[in-house]
């Protein structure tokens, strides 16, 4: 089946540091990749996707690349802020199954 | 209002009590979704909802019961929950059936349930 896996967190960083979240994926096919975005006490926002090997979703100054030879979405931005202290998710969709998530990784920034 | 609309933010529960959770999409869209959140754990799909007809059941127990009067509105009824069933509750909604690849989905800001 369908699986996503993401690194633990929390990840603490700095304001200006270099952000990545890794995501790795199994799947039927070739599905297409996610990164959700849920705030304290909030819903998940969908923050940027990509359809199809190759693509590069890019929200708010993050970026994610599907690389279907290594099966990963890894999520990266140049340089955090406090504001972007949340918990991220990367998902998938099939066309086999629902979404399948990860586990989410907790980002927490500090001034 | 636009977006994926739940009411109410917080509830707070006695075991013996019969709520009900409401969601309301304003995007036109065609399927919608209950999700379970709880500390922890991975995000849980509870119930699938396509033009209007419950598709999906991922082995809920009858303690929740969903209902789909049509395709913008969406409630789950709550009745003799357990305290473990304490967790946020989330509402999504889609263009189409989200097993269809490339369909995105859009949450409400959920319902934070405490069962008491």
């Amino acid at each position: 089946g369908d699986s996503v896996t993401q690194m633990e967190g929390p990840v603490t960083l700095s304001e200006e540091a270099f952000l990545t979240i890794n995501c790795t994926y199994t799947a039927t096919g070739y599905p297409s990749l996610f990164w959700y975005v849920q705030y304290p006490g909030e819903g998940l926002q969908l923050l940027l996707k990509a359809t199809k090997a190759d693509d590069k979703g890019s929200n708010k100054g993050f970026e994610a690349t599907y690389r279907k030879e290594t099966t990963s979405f890894h999520l990266e931005k140049g340089s955090v802020q406090v504001s972007d202290s949340a918990v991220y998710f990367c998902a998938l969709s099939s066309g086999y199954s629902t979404l399948t998530f990860g586990k989410g990784t907790m980002l927490l920034v500090s001034p | 209002e636009t977006g994926v609309t739940q009411t109410p933010r917080h509830l707070v529960m006695g075991m013996t009590n019969k709520k009900s959770l409401k969601c309301e999409q304003h995007l036109g869209h065609n399927a919608m979704y209950w999700y379970k959140q709880s500390a922890k754990k991975p995000l849980e799909l509870m119930f699938v909802y396509s033009l209007e007809e419950r598709v999906e059941n991922n082995s809920v127990p009858s303690r929740f019961s969903p209902e789909c009067p049509n395709s913008s509105h969406l409630f789950l009824h709550l009745h003799t929950l357990q305290p473990e069933d304490s967790a946020l509750y989330l509402c999504a909604s889609s263009q189409d059936d989200i097993r269809r690849k490339n369909t995105e989905a859009f949450f409400g800001q959920g319902t934070r349930l405490t069962v008491v």
